[in-house]
């Protein structure tokens, strides 16, 4: 069935230190994979993504690599700043054309210590 | 601000009661999706609806049901509440460009079931 697994749950780093998150999926169909932060009690947002054609994208301090082969896909944060620290989510799209749906992994929450 | 926007924020009622929470997806969007956020079960999936025509469904409790409008806002009733059913629930609208799989989610309905 459609899985996405998330590890680790929690993560706490030093400001300036990397964070790095890691997913993976189960339906090898899946062909899109977004990264959402979500401050506490605020919405989802997205905040990078990439599709299955791709391996790796980055933007500014954030970017995401993807193995196809592996089923797997990672955020990296470098430099990380006090107000990195959010719960973070990796999902994986299953559908296509105008018919689909994101399933979540269960979440990151990151603690950057000033 | 994603463009998406949600009502209530926040509603409180009993077990036995009935609800209706609403969406309007960003302008020009065509698809709505539905998502529950409850603290041990995470973002789940609920259903999807296309230009008023439900597309994709999770695994969404009968109590519940879903429709989408000519205006394009939609709506999730939630029937016979439960306890159990208090959570986050968001939406999320994505663009009406077939491929195009970025979701961007509403701030959210807390629904408090006591």
């Amino acid at each position: 069935g459609e899985n996405v697994e998330q590890h680790p749950s929690t993560l706490s780093v030093q400001e300036g230190d990397s964070a790095v998150i890691k997913c993976t999926y189960s339906d090898s169909a899946s062909n899109y994979f977004p990264w959402y932060k979500q401050e506490l009690g605020k919405r989802p947002q997205l905040i990078i993504d990439i599709r299955s054609n791709v391996g790796e994208k980055k933007d500014q301090r954030i970017a995401v690599t993807l193995n196809k082969t592996a089923k797997h896909f990672s955020l990296h944060i470098t430099e990380t700043q006090p107000e990195d620290s959010a719960v973070y989510f990796c999902a994986s799209y299953y559908g296509s054309g105008n018919t689909g749906k994101l399933i979540f992994g269960q979440g990151t929450t990151l603690q950057v210590k000033p | 601000d994603s463009g998406v926007t949600q009502t209530p924020k926040h509603l409180i009622t009993a077990t036995g009661q009935r609800v209706t929470l609403r969406c309007s997806p960003r302008s020009g969007d065509l698809s709505v999706y539905w998502y529950q956020q409850s603290l041990d079960q995470g973002l789940q999936f609920l259903i999807q609806y296309y230009n008023g025509e439900e597309r994709a469904k999770g695994n969404i409790l009968e109590r519940f049901s879903a429709q989408q409008f000519p205006d394009l806002h939609s709506e999730l009733n939630l029937s016979s509440l439960e306890l159990g059913d208090s959570a986050l629930y968001f939406c999320a609208s994505s663009p009406r460009t077939s491929g195009a799989y970025e979701q961007y989610f509403g701030p959210g309905t807390r629904l408090t079931v006591t």
